[in-house]
C-alpha cells in the first residue's frame, strides 16, 4: 500500500550529508504533514522529524526535514556511523483515509 | 516514563483469529490527549497502519484490512486490545502498539512505540 515512494537504499561516507526523499500526491504530502522515523537494525522505529520540520526533543540538529508541492526530504549532515538504519516516510492521505508509509530506505554508512 | 509492551501468541494458524494486547504503563490511555493504535511490520518490507482508538472509545481503520480488524480498550487495565480475524499468511508481521497526539491531522506522529511482537500465520 505504499502510495507514498522511497528509494530502498542510499549510502554515504562519515560526515557527509546525505538527502532521502519521499514522493507522494496531492491527498497527502500536498495536504499534509509528513513524519520521519528512524528504524535501526532489530529494534522498533522512532519518531525523528514531525511536522515536516520539527525536531522531538534528543534529536541531534544534524536531522532535518523538508517539504515541497507533494514531496519531501529528509538530510542528514555530518553522517555518523550509528546513522544506519532504515529511513521511512509517512503521512494522513486523505482520500484513502489512512495514514501511510513509505517503503522505507536503508541508509548505510561506507 | 511512558512504556508500550505487546504480548500475544507468537504463532496463529490460517483462518483463525489473531488477538494481541498492549500494556500501557507510565501513562493513561483514558487520557484525551492522545490515540492509541497499531501499526505492523512484515519481514523485510515496510510499515502499516492497522487503525486507532481514542479514549472516547472511537476507532479508525485501515480499509486495506476490509473489516477484518477490531482495536479495544480496557482502561481499568490500562490496555488496549487488536483483534485480525481470519488471518492468512499475508498477515505475518511485526506488531507494534504507538501512540499519537492526533490522527490526521498536524499531531499525527506516532511519537511512542512499544518493541513489538512477532506474529507469524502458519499451519
Amino acid at each position: 500500500q505504499s502510495v507514498l515512494t522511497q528509494l530502498p537504499s542510499a549510502s554515504g561516507t562519515p560526515g557527509q550529508r546525505v538527502t532521502i526523499s519521499c514522493s507522494g500526491s496531492s491527498s497527502n504530502i500536498g495536504s499534509n504533514t509528513v513524519n520521519w522515523y528512524q528504524q535501526l537494525p532489530g529494534t522498533a522505529p522512532k519518531l525523528l522529524i514531525y511536522k515536516n520540520d520539527q525536531r522531538p526533543s534528543g534529536v541531534p540538529d544534524r536531522f532535518s526535514g523538508s517539504r515541497s508541492g507533494t514531496s519531501a526530504s529528509l538530510a542528514i549532515s555530518g553522517l555518523q556511523s550509528e546513522d544506519e538504519a532504515t529511513y521511512h516516510c509517512a503521512a494522513w492521505d486523505d482520500t484513502l483515509n489512512v495514514d501511510l508509509f513509505g517503503g522505507g530506505t536503508m541508509l548505510t554508512v561506507l | 516514563q511512558l512504556q508500550l509492551q505487546e504480548s500475544g501468541p507468537g504463532l496463529v494458524k490460517p483462518s483463525e483469529t489473531l488477538s494481541l494486547t498492549c500494556s500501557v504503563s507510565g501513562g493513561s490511555i483514558s487520557s484525551s490527549s492522545y490515540y492509541w493504535g497499531w501499526i505492523r511490520q512484515p519481514p523485510g518490507k515496510g510499515l502499516e497502519w492497522i487503525g486507532s482508538i481514542y479514549y472516547t472509545g472511537s476507532t479508525y481503520y485501515n480499509p486495506s484490512l476490509q473489516s477484518r480488524g477490531t482495536i479495544s480498550e480496557d482502561t481499568s487495565k490500562n490496555q488496549l486490545s487488536l483483534r485480525l480475524t481470519s488471518v492468512t499468511a499475508a498477515d505475518t508481521a511485526n506488531y507494534y502498539c504507538v501512540r499519537s497526539a492526533g490522527l490526521g491531522d498536524l499531531a499525527d506522529a506516532f511519537d511512542m512505540w512499544g518493541q513489538g511482537t512477532m506474529v507469524t500465520v502458519s499451519s
